[in-house]
């Protein structure tokens, strides 16, 4: 069961190029999610999507844009990349109808902006 | 604002030993609230949901505890384990809302 997959896992980048983080999940699920996770603080929203075709802003969308053309799907953009955008970005989703709304996260890229 | 509050910041306790992570919120109205476990490296897991009927909730040896009205939950762990060392997550989820509210969590060191 792969369940949430992101790639890479691992990437590094000098300020101003650009890059696309790529979430697959296999598990039919409808909303999808992208965080941040920086030391000292929560889990942030950045983008979030309900289905496919719908994408909409979290607390944190400055700097990131996102698409949805497959359900399966969620790509994170960063079109050009600042040295505060060095963080750990994880994916998640979850289905609807599911009591309490359990996150499937997967296992994070971690982003380093030079 | 909704806001999560974790205590303590981490946490270094013997193998075999006991602990309890404490977790206040003001997330408002609430549905539900989860505790996550996160590797080093990894991403978050649910370990427990409680909702606002639920006072005990029991995951092997993890029993996490909700108390609606001080806006309180605490997970205790019994006979910590060397891989119990990660980091504990409370999330609270308010009603009619796609967003949830993390804290930044408990750092868990079991040592030998």
């Amino acid at each position: 069961n792969a369940g949430v997959t992101q790639t890479p896992k691992f990437r590094v980048l000098k300020t101003g190029q650009s890059m696309t983080l790529l979430c697959a999940q296999d598990m039919n699920h409808e909303y999808m999610y992208w965080y941040r996770q920086d030391p000292g603080m929560g889990l942030r929203l950045i983008h979030y999507s309900v289905g496919e075709g719908t994408t909409a802003k979290g607390e944190v969308p400055d700097g990131y844009n996102v698409s949805r053309l497959k359900k399966q799907n969620f790509l994170l953009g960063l079109e050009s990349a600042a040295p505060s955008q060095t963080s750990v970005y994880f994916c998640a989703s979850r289905p609807t109808g599911q009591r309490g709304g359990e996150l499937f996260f997967g296992e994070g890229s971690r982003l380093t902006v030079l | 604002k909704n806001q999560v509050e974790q205590s303590p910041q981490s946490l270094i306790i013997l193998e075999g030993k006991n602990c309890t992570l404490q977790c206040n919120y003001t997330v408002s109205p609430f549905s539900n609230l989860r505790w996550y476990k996160q590797d080093t490296g990894r991403g978050p897991v649910s370990l427990t949901i409680m909702t606002f009927s639920e006072n005990t909730k029991s995951n092997g040896r993890y029993t996490a505890t909700l108390d609606a009205d001080t806006k309180q939950s605490s997970l205790h762990i019994t006979a910590s384990q060397l891989s119990d060392s990660a980091s504990y997550i409370c999330v609270v989820s308010a009603q009619g809302y796609q967003k949830v509210t993390f804290g930044i969590g408990t750092k868990l060191q079991v040592i030998p």
